[in-house]
């Protein structure tokens, strides 16, 4: 079964940006998607297909990709985007979430 | 509107069996690929199990740690996925969220739907 790889924790002030990591063999072969999951709240699709952004997530958020591991970028933090971020990929059999890590934005 | 509700959920014996359905509405159900996720208390993520769509063959895949002892399936007719939960054990203690992916709706295919969840405690 795969993996996938997340640091625990990312910490910004405002205005700054957040990179959050995410390695795993499987990126190489399939898209990441990342969720955002607030205190009590479900989770929130916040990238998919490595970089794209569904309708309604801010424009400060964005993805990349380079072989084994993808990014998800913040740029621009604000104190509203302080959660838990995880990563995600999904095989013809599988489907597996990163770790998750938590980002603190003060 | 997407709306996926979950219900089932509640407190159990280590040993016991439970199932939880997840009523869905708002986008074509038989198209999708319906999960089950669980959160348990203060940690991560963790997939549970998929059901394909029946177009796509119905197929279901499991996470070792519940292989054997649930089982998902869906009534397309009802918009209702399940979870049968056997042989429950305390590290199954978590919330249960159904998820809807792989289906397209006003032109966009890559939807990612959560409910809100339903908490399964397993103790004695």
């Amino acid at each position: 079964s795969y993996e996938l790889t997340q640091p625990s924790s990312v910490s910004v002030s405002p205005g700054q940006t957040a990179r959050i990591t995410c390695s795993g063999d499987v990126l190489t072969k399939k898209y990441a998607r990342w969720f955002q999951q607030k205190p009590g709240r479900a989770p929130v699709l916040v990238i998919y297909k490595d970089n794209e952004r569904p309708s309604g997530i801010p424009e400060r958020f964005s993805g990349s990709s380079s072989g084994t591991t993808v990014t998800l970028t913040i740029s621009g933090a604000q104190v509203e985007d302080e959660a838990d971020y995880y990563c995600y990929s999904a095989t013809d059999n599988s489907v597996v979430f990163g770790g998750g890590t938590k980002l603190t934005v003060l | 509107e997407v709306q996926l509700v979950e219900s089932g959920g509640g407190l159990v014996k280590p040993g016991g069996s439970l199932r939880l359905s997840c009523a869905a509405s708002g986008f074509p159900f038989s198209d999708a690929w319906m999960s089950w996720v669980r959160q348990a208390p203060g940690k991560g993520l963790e997939w549970v199990a998929r059901i394909k769509s029946k177009i796509d063959d119905g197929t279901t895949d499991y996470a070792a740690p519940v292989k054997a002892r649930f089982t998902i399936s869906r009534d397309d007719s009802k918009n209702t996925l399940y979870l049968q939960m056997n042989s429950l054990k305390n590290e199954d203690t978590a919330v249960y969220y159904c998820t809807a992916t792989k289906y397209c709706s006003g032109g966009f295919c890559n939807a990612h739907n959560w409910g809100q969840g339903t908490l399964v405690t397993v103790s004695s």
